[in-house]
């Protein structure tokens, strides 16, 4: 089956501190791969994609590689900000015309200033 | 503006009532869904509509009922069946069709408290 698995949070780093956050995934296929954040109290933004083996997604200083011969897709920032606390959510589709997504648990990420 | 509304923000309903969430979005995309959140874990499928007049079951769709008549809504009844209604219910939609990289937009949420 299809799941994902994001690294346990609580996350709390510093200002201009470096992000890893990770995720790996277990698929049939070739998936699409997504992180999505969540500010406190709102839905889901789509922060970044990617669709196949080696695409980098960026956004915002965010960056994630799908690397298919790890199956994972990594969150990264080389220096966060407060206002990057939030909840990132790792997210697969299992094709380009499938409809569902599949989602990781979540990790909070608190940043102090 | 282009969007997804969902109303109340916050609902309360005693055990037992079923209670019906509210979508609308205006971005005049084919695919809607509903979510659950709960504390904790990640999002996790209830229901979700490819066109008008359509719906399948999600992952958890025991105790929900959804419509979906006109492509804009897609609303969400808790039934008293649900075990388990306390949570934060999520809807989005997106482009559906063939080369649509299903970027789900999403709503603002409602948080359902059953007392």
């Amino acid at each position: 089956g299809n799941s994902v698995t994001q690294m346990e949070g609580p996350v709390t780093l510093s200002e201009e501190a470096f992000l890893t956050i990770n995720c790996t995934y277990t698929a049939t296929g070739y998936p699409s791969l997504f992180w999505y954040v969540q500010y406190p109290g709102e839905g889901l933004q789509l922060l970044l994609k990617a669709t196949k083996a080696d695409d980098k997604g960026s956004n915002k200083g965010f960056e994630a590689t799908y690397r298919k011969e790890t199956t994972s897709f990594h969150l990264e920032k080389g220096s966060v900000q407060v206002s990057d606390s939030a909840v990132y959510f790792c997210a697969l589709s299992p094709s380009l015309r499938a409809q569902k997504l599949v989602f990781g648990q979540g990790t909070r990420l608190t940043i102090n200033p | 503006d282009g969007g997804i509304t969902q109303s109340p923000k916050y609902l309360f309903r005693k055990e037992g009532q079923n209670v019906t969430l509210s979508c609308e979005q205006n971005l005049n995309h084919d695919a809607m869904y509903w979510y659950r959140q709960d504390p904790g874990q990640g999002l996790r499928l209830i229901y979700y509509s490819q066109i008008v007049n359509d719906f399948q079951k999600g992952d958890i769709a025991e105790g929900y009922s959804v419509s979906r008549e006109k492509k804009e809504s897609f609303p969400l009844t808790v039934t008293s069946a649900q075990k388990n209604p306390t949570a934060f219910y999520l809807c989005a939609s997106s482009i559906s069709g063939q080369g649509a990289w299903n970027e789900q937009f999403f709503g603002p949420g409602t948080r359902l408290t059953v007392l």
